[in-house]
């Protein structure tokens, strides 16, 4: 079974750029999550997909940054216009959504993000 | 809200001794416990889960950690530990009904010493 996929694994902007991820999750995973894990601290939810519904987005500071999981497989997270402070690793992780299933993540490698 | 406490952010230890990560937690509801280990520029994995039944749950390769409901905690074990263990080890709680979202904790950096 393929685990979650992520691109790029790396990526340099400048400030006020603007920057995508992509990320597909295991094959019939309902849920997908997208974390930001800035160095030093622990993965922080930025938002979470039930199928292509939002669930979770109480995290995400709207005013630059934007998901979208268009046919309920994979999904990208973009940034517009990048802030120093946003420089992190940003992780896809994806579950089944079945009953206690839905608790158990699985975690793409993450893509590390500098902003200069 | 739910909110997770790491004790440890940096745990130094010689190869094949004990070890113990600790992990409280704090929830105002039942909750599902997590520990996942990263390695270097890898993700996070699941290293193992506290659902339901047994307090006391162990990993394939030799962790284990007990659920303590009293003292809201869920520290990780394992009894003798191995240069391959060297990795950051980040503890996860879920309140139950959440659909599936977690909180994590800041993680704690095991270093295996020969």
């Amino acid at each position: 079974e393929a685990g979650v996929a992520q691109s790029p694994r790396y990526k340099i902007i400048e400030k006020r750029q603007s920057v995508a991820f992509w990320c597909n999750p295991i094959s019939g995973h309902a849920t997908l999550y997208w974390y930001q894990q800035i160095l030093g601290q622990g993965p922080k939810l930025l938002i979470q997909f039930q199928n292509n519904g939002v669930v979770d987005d109480s995290q995400l500071p709207k005013d630059r940054f934007s998901a979208e999981r268009l046919k309920g497989v994979d999904s990208t997270l973009k940034i517009q216009p990048a802030k120093l402070e946003d420089s992190a690793v940003y992780l896809c992780a994806s579950s089944s959504g079945r009953a206690e299933r839905v608790y158990e993540q699985y975690f793409g490698p993450g893509t590390r993000l500098t902003v200069t | 809200a739910q909110s997770v406490t790491q004790l440890d952010s940096q745990v130094p230890v010689f190869e094949e001794a004990p070890v113990e990560l600790r992990c409280n937690y704090s929830s105002s509801v039942s909750v599902y416990l997590f520990w996942y280990v990263q390695y270097p520029n890898q993700g996070l994995q699941l290293l193992l889960k506290y659902l339901s039944g047994s307090t006391l749950v162990e990993s394939i390769n030799g962790f284990e950690a007990e659920f303590n409901k009293s003292q809201t905690s869920f520290h990780l074990r394992k009894p003798s530990v191995h240069i391959s263990d060297t990795a950051e080890y980040f503890c996860a709680v879920s309140d139950l009904g959440n659909a599936g979202k977690s909180t994590f904790g800041d993680g704690t950096t095991l270093t295996v010493k020969p």
